[in-house]
């Protein structure tokens, strides 16, 4: 367990609306990542950094930004918010020289 | 392109022993990893295979052929709290973890 927090837990928006989702660890963890989950995708992964400010796109991510100004923080925004992005979306964080990926609890996010 | 494949649902009894297969192809291959996800709640680490082979840990062990691009978890002496979705993924050349859809076991009495 990495002492991975996400906030908010849930969330509904609108169609159109700029949100930002927070992943915070506190055990300095170098590598952090964000995953969407969907019924009958699994998990995908959106972005990933490798260090502070240091980061670059996953799979899936087409509308999707990130930010890591501090090591302990790493944010994503959807930019402009569609009813495709309505997911659950898990943080992951990793040691340096580790191999095992710790997810956070995830958020519910709900674009109408 | 990449591919993990994993049957979408089991069913086993209390008590019994479960295999939960995965098959993969990716781009490259750094190691496997199975997770554990109860309903509603995060994906939890399981096991991690790079060698060929069998790594046991308790009631879990799981199992790795690279020249068959093969896994599978083995659960014995399954209990209630074992009912969950299991995910295999693997970490392909570039670093990334690729996951399959996961498989919902449900254990009952």
């Amino acid at each position: 367990d990495a002492g991975i927090t996400q906030s908010p837990r849930h969330k509904v928006t609108e169609t159109g609306t700029p949100v930002t989702l927070r992943c915070h660890q506190t055990e300095n963890h170098r590598y952090m990542y964000w995953y969407r989950q969907d019924p009958g995708h699994g998990l995908r992964l959106i972005h990933y950094s490798y260090g502070v400010k240091d980061t670059d796109k996953g799979e899936v991510s087409d509308g999707y930004s990130v930010s890591r100004s501090k090591t302990e923080d790493f944010l994503l925004t959807l930019e402009s918010a569609t009813s495709s992005q309505t997911s659950v979306y898990f943080c992951a964080t990793q040691r340096e020289r580790e191999e095992t990926q710790y997810f956070g609890p995830g958020t519910r996010l709900l674009v109408l | 392109g990449q591919n993990i494949d994993q049957p979408t649902e089991m069913t086993a009894t209390e008590g019994a022993i479960v295999q939960i297969n995965c098959t993969y192809q990716t781009s490259g291959f750094n190691g496997l990893f199975w997770y554990q996800q109860h309903a509603g709640e995060a994906p939890t680490f399981l096991s991690y295979n790079v060698l060929d082979g069998l790594e046991e840990k308790g009631r879990f062990s799981s199992f790795l052929s690279r020249s068959k691009g093969y896994s599978y978890l083995l659960l014995k002496e399954l209990q209630m709290k074992d009912s969950a979705s299991y995910l295999c993924a693997v970490r392909n050349q570039g670093g990334k973890l690729i996951f399959g859809q996961g498989t919902e076991l449900s254990v009952k009495p």
